[in-house]
């Protein structure tokens, strides 16, 4: 099974840019997947953030497009996410995970960043 | 930009009995596009249903998804101690991914 991995700075300045990866194992990011990043505020919902496909195709979600980008490398077998801007309404646990269809069958475990100064 | 109004937002039952979660949707979602996640305290979602009505794998019978249109539904046959738990809704149209706002599932 695939197993995703984040990683990245927990605690982001305000009006800087939030950099997460995701580490994929178990699979190859140029299998015939799209890859999501998805986040949930601190006992809040879930919002879908983007995702990317394997020759860098994206999507994103209206509402976080002006500041986000996300990435592939495939010689990492990994993707990023880019969030600018930030503020403390970005706080929140960040996933990555695999698109199967239409819907998103594979997490990572998660990985709080804390926007703060 | 659909939206998914999840009802109720907690529902307390005890162990043996049958819990049923509602999805709405704002506009119409194709039964293709529907999916139904369960989380955990300090877990990452797990996806249960996706296509309104297919379990994914490893999923145990117990659990059921049924609905179209604008009215979905999630059904637990008989609670097991494991299932009290978050329960989130999914649809995807246009390129977007959204989800309801979840309903916890508490033991009474």
């Amino acid at each position: 099974q695939v197993q995703l991995q984040e990683s990245g700075p927990g605690l982001v300045k305000p009006s800087g840019t939030l950099s997460l990866t995701c580490a994929v194992s178990g699979g190859s990011i140029t299998s015939d997947n799209w890859w999501s990043w998805v986040r949930q505020p601190p006992g809040k919902g879930l919002e879908w953030i983007g995702e990317i496909y394997q020759n860098g195709r994206t999507n994103y979600n209206p509402s976080l497009k002006s500041r986000v980008t996300v990435s592939v490398d495939k010689s990492k077998n990994q993707f990023s996410l880019n969030l600018s801007s930030v503020t403390a309404a970005d706080t929140a646990v960040y996933y990555c995970a695999r698109n199967l269809k239409w819907e998103l069958g594979d997490w990572g475990q998660g990985t709080l960043v804390t926007v703060s100064s | 930009e659909i939206v998914l109004t999840q009802s109720p937002g907690t529902l307390s039952l005890s162990p043996g009995e049958r819990a049923t979660l509602s999805c709405r949707a704002s506009q119409s979602v194709s039964s293709s596009y529907l999916a139904w996640y369960q989380q955990k305290p300090g877990q990452a979602p797990r996806l249960l249903i996706y296509g309104a009505s297919s379990r994914a794998t490893g999923i145990p019978d117990r659990f059921s998804g049924s609905g179209s249109g604008t009215d979905f539904t999630l059904t637990i046959s008989r609670l097991e101690p494991e299932d009290f738990a978050v329960y989130f809704c999914q649809q995807y149209g246009s390129s977007l991914y959204t989800f309801g706002q979840g309903t916890k599932l508490e033991i009474k």
